[in-house]
């Protein structure tokens, strides 16, 4: 079973600054690495899957990359909109996810 | 429009059993798998289960493996969670999403919270 592991458990920045999430897997994976995006209260949302494309409704500045184990979720410019928890996925498996906070 | 139904609030005992259901609209929903997936309070994301399209098969997290089952009936366009046995730690939110390809999950039913209490 393969792990995914998010780095960091937190991260505090201000809007407008720029936000690097990174999923590490436990082996390479040759595709399907997705990026959800989670509020309090309410539910999952798909935001990047197949590590790069994004999907309907994302805007430009949300943007993913990697391949085999490393992957990274950008966000160019916080918007208030965007602090919340983002985990990634891969199949069966999840990260335990990233909180982006208000600094 | 695409969305996901699902079953209300659930409150049981340890070693009772909970059926969640969750009813499709706005797609084909026999061309798509159905994954379910459960977050226990303030906890992440845990991949419960999946049933395939076409074939309608199950694959099961290792986790859960024997004590939940995820069928689904075609005819009401509806999937359904099963889980067995139940213990406290099974207080979560349990989802339902559409998989639209290689469990990329697109669309999500509103969650049902399922209580475990004595």
């Amino acid at each position: 079973e393969i792990v995914l592991t998010q780095s960091p458990a937190t991260l505090s920045l201000s809007p407008g600054e720029r936000a690097t999430l990174s999923c590490r897997a436990s082996q390479s994976l040759t595709s399907y690495l997705n990026w959800y995006q989670q509020k309090p209260g309410q539910i999952p949302r798909l935001l990047i899957y197949d590590a790069s494309k994004r999907a309907t409704g994302i805007p430009g500045r949300v943007s993913g990359s990697g391949s085999g184990t490393d992957f990274t979720l950008t966000i160019s410019e916080l918007e208030p909109e965007d602090f919340a928890i983002y985990f990634c996925q891969h199949r069966g498996s999840f990260g335990q996810g990233t909180k982006v906070e208000i600094k | 429009q695409i969305q996901l139904v699902q079953s209300a609030t659930e409150v049981k005992r340890p070693g009772a059993s909970v059926k969640v259901s969750c009813k499709a609209s706005g797609y084909d929903f026999a061309n798509y798998a159905i994954a379910w997936v459960r977050q226990a309070p303030g906890q992440g994301l845990e991949w419960m289960g999946w049933i395939g399209a076409y074939t309608g098969n199950p694959t099961y997290g290792q986790k859960f493996q024997g004590r939940v089952t995820v069928t689904r009936d075609t005819s009401t366009d509806t999937a359904y969670m099963e889980l067995r046995r139940l213990t406290f730690d099974d207080t979560a939110v349990y989802f339902c999403a559409r998989d639209r390809i290689a469990m990329t999950l697109d669309y999500w039913g509103q969650g049902t919270l399922v209580a475990v209490s004595s």
